[in-house]
């Protein structure tokens, strides 16, 4: 069975500081992986997605993501946060030859001045 | 959000009364989901449909109902057998299911309060 691991409840930085939300995965074969947003009361907005190729992708809004196969992680970063980034972040993650999208619990991203 | 709508934003239900939730989208996408959202606990698929007139349970079906009578629509309905209805019900979208690569794209949400 696929899983994804979100190991921090809650993430703190200061505006202009760089930021990482962390994922693991847990997939057999190799896996599709996805970052999406959710700001309050709305749904989730996709961010960036890994297939295969380089192992840094870039996103939408600045963010990019990188995708280490030995440590089964795809961490979401960006080099400087903005308060506007504050909102809750989503790991997901499907095999190969799968259908079916398995979502981690979330992580709360919060920007302080 | 764009090109995925749900309705209505909030609603209210009393205990014991079925109710449909309303999703449509003018993507043009074979695919449609239906997801539970509910605190520290992530997505979870309720039912998903891949073409017109075919659809299958998720990881939560009990107590949930769908159709798949139109491309553009999916409605979800929450019967009384769901025992814990309050949380919020995400619909979502892709253009081919079969493809793995393929990305979901999420409408606004409804927020659905049993009283």
């Amino acid at each position: 069975a696929q899983s994804v691991a979100q190991p921090e409840d809650q993430v703190k930085v200061a505006e202009g500081n760089p930021l990482t939300v962390k994922c693991t995965y847990s997939v057999s074969g190799n896996p599709y992986l996805f970052w999406y947003v959710q700001y309050p009361n709305r749904g989730l907005q996709f961010l960036l997605k890994y297939i295969t190729g380089d192992n840094l992708v870039k996103g939408s809004y600045g963010f990019e993501a990188e995708f280490n196969k030995s440590q089964t992680s795809f961490h979401l970063k960006k080099p400087s946060a903005l308060v506007s980034d504050s909102a809750l972040y989503f790991c997901a993650v499907r095999p190969m030859g799968g259908n079916k999208l398995t979502f981690g619990t979330g992580t709360q991203l919060k920007v302080e001045l | 959000d764009g090109g995925i709508t749900q309705s209505p934003k909030y609603l209210f239900r009393k205990e014991g009364q079925n109710v449909t939730l309303s999703c449509e989208q003018n993507l043009n996408h074979d695919a449609m989901y239906w997801y539970r959202q509910d605190p520290g606990q992530g997505l979870r698929l309720i039912y998903y449909s891949q073409i017109v007139n075919d659809f299958q349970k998720g990881d939560i079906a009990e107590g949930y109902s769908v159709s798949r009578e139109k491309k553009e629509s999916f409605p979800l309905t929450v019967t009384s057998a769901q025992k814990n209805p309050t949380a919020f019900y995400l619909c979502a979208s892709s253009s081919m299911m079969r493809s793995s690569t393929d990305t979901q794209y999420f409408g606004p949400g409804t927020r659905l309060t049993v009283l």
